[in-house]
This record gives C-alpha cells, structure tokens and sequence, in this order.
C-alpha cells in the first residue's frame, strides 16, 4: 500500500514561530504537494515539488517556502505563523503523468494561537 | 480563474436510492477527473478515474464524464449509511501536476 506520512496529527504554535511540516512518502513518486483545507474553501494548493529540489507555487502560497532535499521528503514551512494559518495541512504525493492521481496523508491540524 | 464547481449540499438520499453528485470545470482541455471521497476528520481517498467520455463503472459506484459539457458526475447505487461523507471532484488541468478540487458535496443517506 502506498503511504504518506505525516510528522504530526495535531500541532498547536504561537503567532510568530517558525513551524515545520513534515511529510514522507514510500512509492517513489516524483509529485509531492501541500494543500491547506478550511471549511467552505475546500482544498487549496500551496506549493508543489515535481522533483528533487524543484519547487512551484500554488494558488495560496504567501507566507509558506517548502524544501525538498530528497524524493520522498517533502516539507511546508511557516516562517512566522500568524492565526490565519490555522487549519487543517494535507500532503499528497503521485506519480508524474496526466492521468495519475494523489495519494494523501493523514493531516496535520495546526492551531495557531 | 481555472475552477472546479460542485454543489455543497447537504445531499439528502434514504438508503437503498441513488445518489447524484455533480461537478462541472472550466478548462475545456482538463484530461483527468477523479473522485474523493473524505470522511469527517479523515484525509481524502480515492474512489474513481475517468479520463474519457462516457461512464465508467466499479461496484457501486459509476463515474461519467461529458467533456463538450465540460461536465462530470458520480451516481451511487444501492446508497449505505457507510456512504455518508464529502465527495470532491478533482480535474488536473491538462498543462498542470497538481490536482484542483471542488470544495466537495456533502452526502447524507439516511436509515
């Protein structure tokens, strides 16, 4: 089965930390991404990776950067996070190629106080 | 603006009926349309795949697709209690990697 792991299931931060999300994937898929799911909003997306350190912005991607050092890692950073950050963090990884589709992880609820 | 629409619902349907779920996009070149399903809480899974015109079948569930419409729709037959949950349609825009979804439908089926 394929898995994308999560480091955190639930995270609560203060305004102004710089907040790490990690995210892991054991397919050797080439597409990781990053969404951000708030209700009546739906799943936007943040960043995506196509490939070892490449990186491309999605619909929302003020005040987040992600790193991707190696294939199966993909990370969303909140460089100072602010209470309009908090929300439900669903990462999703897939192969290259228009008719594949993405697997998701379990979500990180963040909470910014 | 590249969008995905679908009603927000609630849907409503007894157990037993069909359920119709729709969603219509806006790029007329999209190539790839999926199904989620996402249980309160829970992470979206995948439950179908389309690619081309007309219906796509597995179990339950059929997918169709209308690409002049620009037009995509789930049905459940023989709808369960289990099935209550958001269906997001998904479309990968036929230049793009990522996935650009609805903001879902909600499905109630009720006892």
């Amino acid at each position: 089965d394929v898995k994308v792991t999560q480091s955190s299931r639930y995270l609560v931060k203060r305004t102004g930390e710089k907040v790490f999300l990690e995210c892991v994937q054991d397919m050797d898929h080439e597409n990781m991404f990053w969404y951000r799911q708030d209700p009546g909003l739906g799943l936007r997306l943040i960043y995506f990776s196509y490939d070892v350190k490449m990186k491309e912005k999605g619909d929302i991607p003020e005040g987040y950067s992600v790193s991707r050092e190696k294939k199966e890692r993909f990370s969303l950073i909140l460089e100072s996070a602010s209470t309009n950050q908090t929300s439900m963090y669903l990462c999703a990884s897939s192969f290259i190629g228009g008719t594949t589709w993405a697997f998701f992880g379990q979500g990180t609820r963040l909470t910014v106080v | 603006q590249k969008e995905v629409e679908q009603n927000s619902g609630p849907l409503s349907v007894p157990e037993g009926a069909i359920a119709s779920l729709n969603c219509t996009y806006s790029d007329r070149v999209s190539q790839s349309f999926f199904w989620y399903r996402q249980y309160s809480g829970k992470s979206p899974e995948l439950i179908m795949s389309i690619y081309s015109n007309g219906d796509k079948e597995d179990g339950r569930f059929t997918a169709q697709l209308n690409k002049a419409s620009q037009y995509v729709s789930l049905l459940i037959r023989d709808s369960q209690p289990s099935d209550s949950a958001t269906y997001l349609c998904a479309v990968r825009w036929d230049s793009g990697y990522a996935l650009n979804f609805g903001k879902g439908t909600s499905l109630l089926v009720t006892p």
